[in-house]
């Protein structure tokens, strides 16, 4: 079965930074893009970034270009999100997601449970 | 940035009846070259993580009961519930993967009148 356990969550001050990652299991991660999605407490679904299986491509969501990186590691089969400057409006859950491809434009077929992060001086 | 629009925020409908949640994007998410609507739906429960529902606009992803069900072409798209079941209360989501940013609507709350 296919298994993503997100990590590295936690209260940070603005302006302070923060390394998630995501575990995955269950499938050949090499082979699916993957992204972040986020949602702040009470509130819809945002995407924030996306990463095609070879590292290759990557995109971002205006609100967040700049501040976070997404990267991979293939043979940990483990998904990254740097997030730096943060802001009070990145307090959220941090969902990874897997595509049901890669290196395409994809529906999120797979999620995580998720990592809370909370800004707050 | 494709914009999505779901209507309505909140319905309440009783056990065994129709559920219908209409979701409206800015513009088309039809991809001509391979015939495909670039849409998704996602279920929503407290406390959990989303769950897709529907893909293609109209293709039931495995596991999920019959009873859900997609329309739909370009713009406009409706997820019905053919007979409502208790343990479907959540928040509904419809998603365009058609061009990045990657975007949902605002959900439909969904609970049992």
């Amino acid at each position: 079965d296919v298994k993503l356990v997100e990590s590295g969550g936690g209260l940070v001050q603005p302006g302070g930074s923060l390394r998630l990652s995501c575990a995955a299991s269950g499938f050949t991660f090499s082979s699916y893009s993957m992204n972040w999605v986020r949602q702040a407490p009470g509130k819809g679904l945002e995407w924030v970034s996306y990463i095609s299986g070879s590292s290759s491509t990557v995109y971002y969501a205006d609100s967040v270009k700049g501040r976070f990186t997404i990267s991979r590691d293939d043979g940990k089969h483990s998904l990254f999100l740097q997030i730096n400057s943060l802001r009070d409006e990145d307090t959220a859950v941090y969902y990874c997601a897997r595509a049901y491809c890669d290196d395409c434009y994809s529906y999120f077929q797979h999620w995580g449970q998720g990592t809370l992060v909370t800004v707050s001086s | 940035d494709i914009v999505m629009t779901q209507s309505p925020d909140s319905l309440a409908v009783s056990l065994g009846e129709r559920a219908t949640i209409n979701c409206k994007s800015s513009q088309s998410v039809f991809y001509n070259s391979n015939n495909k609507n670039y849409l998704a739906w996602y279920q929503q429960k407290p406390g959990q993580p989303p769950k897709l529902l529907i893909y293609w606009a109209s293709t039931r992803e495995s596991g999920v009961p019959d009873r859900f069900s997609g329309s739909g072409s370009g713009t406009d798209f409706t997820l019905t519930i053919s007979s409502l079941q208790a343990e479907d209360v959540a928040v509904y989501y419809c998603q365009q993967y058609y061009s990045t940013p990657f975007t949902f609507g605002p959900g439909t709350k969904l609970d049992i009148k």
